[in-house]
């Protein structure tokens, strides 16, 4: 199985901030890498796939980048809608294996 | 508009088997190339991929679960299926059905299984 590794596990920031989550993969797995965010009660929302293409409706101060085994994750400036947890996910073979979350919580 | 609910026994005792269902409507789960997928999240954990069913009948399961699992579809109704046989308290979680386009697109609400005597 491909491992996912986060970090941090969690980090406080302010409104505005800019914030950068990273991931890497046990192995390589070219740009099929996916950023998803989760509140609270909610099914994980999709925002990132393939690494850095933007799902339809997600505001645009999200951002991915990275390939290989390296990835990030940024917010340009934290809005008080984004505070939650979030996962990256390898969909580049099976077993579909996520890391273990980011908690952005409010500072 | 594609939707997914999952539906399902809430409550399962230890030993016995946990059968949910997920009902597709705005779609159909007979087209290609997607997956339909099984995916739970323990209390206050992570993600774990359960497994998947394609079009064609194929299925894909997480090897932690040591052969427990089966999904299954059933295309007359637009919906598929999780069982997970031999249930312990490691297996209370919310339990989601999601399409795999590659990726996780579409989600169902979720639903919590809590297995205890």
């Amino acid at each position: 199985d491909i491992q996912m590794t986060q970090s941090p596990s969690s980090l406080s920031a302010s409104v505005g901030d800019r914030v950068t989550i990273t991931c890497r993969a046990s192995q390589s797995i070219s740009i099929y890498l996916n950023w998803y965010q989760q509140k609270p009660g909610k099914a994980p929302k999709l925002l990132i796939y393939t690494a850095s293409s933007l799902q339809t409706g997600v505001p645009s101060r999200f951002s991915g980048s990275g390939s290989g085994t390296d990835f990030t994750l940024t917010i340009s400036s934290l809005q008080p809608e984004d505070f939650a947890t979030y996962y990256c996910q390898q969909s580049y073979n099976t077993p579909r294996t996520f890391g273990q979350g980011t908690k952005v919580e409010i500072k | 508009q594609l939707q997914l609910q999952e539906s399902g026994s809430g409550l399962v005792k230890p030993s016995q088997t946990l059968t949910l269902t997920c009902a597709v409507s705005g779609g159909s789960i007979n087209i290609s190339p997607f997956a339909w997928t099984w995916i739970r999240q323990p209390p206050g954990k992570g993600l774990e991929w359960i497994g998947n069913i394609y079009q064609s009948g194929s299925t894909f399961y997480n090897p932690s679960l040591r052969g427990r699992v089966t999904i299954s579809a059933d295309r007359s109704k637009n919906q598929f299926s999780l069982n997970l046989t031999s249930v312990t308290s490691a297996d209370t979680a919310v339990y989601y059905c999601a399409r795999d386009s590659v990726v996780f697109d579409v989600w169902g609400q979720g639903t919590k299984v809590t297995v205890s005597s």
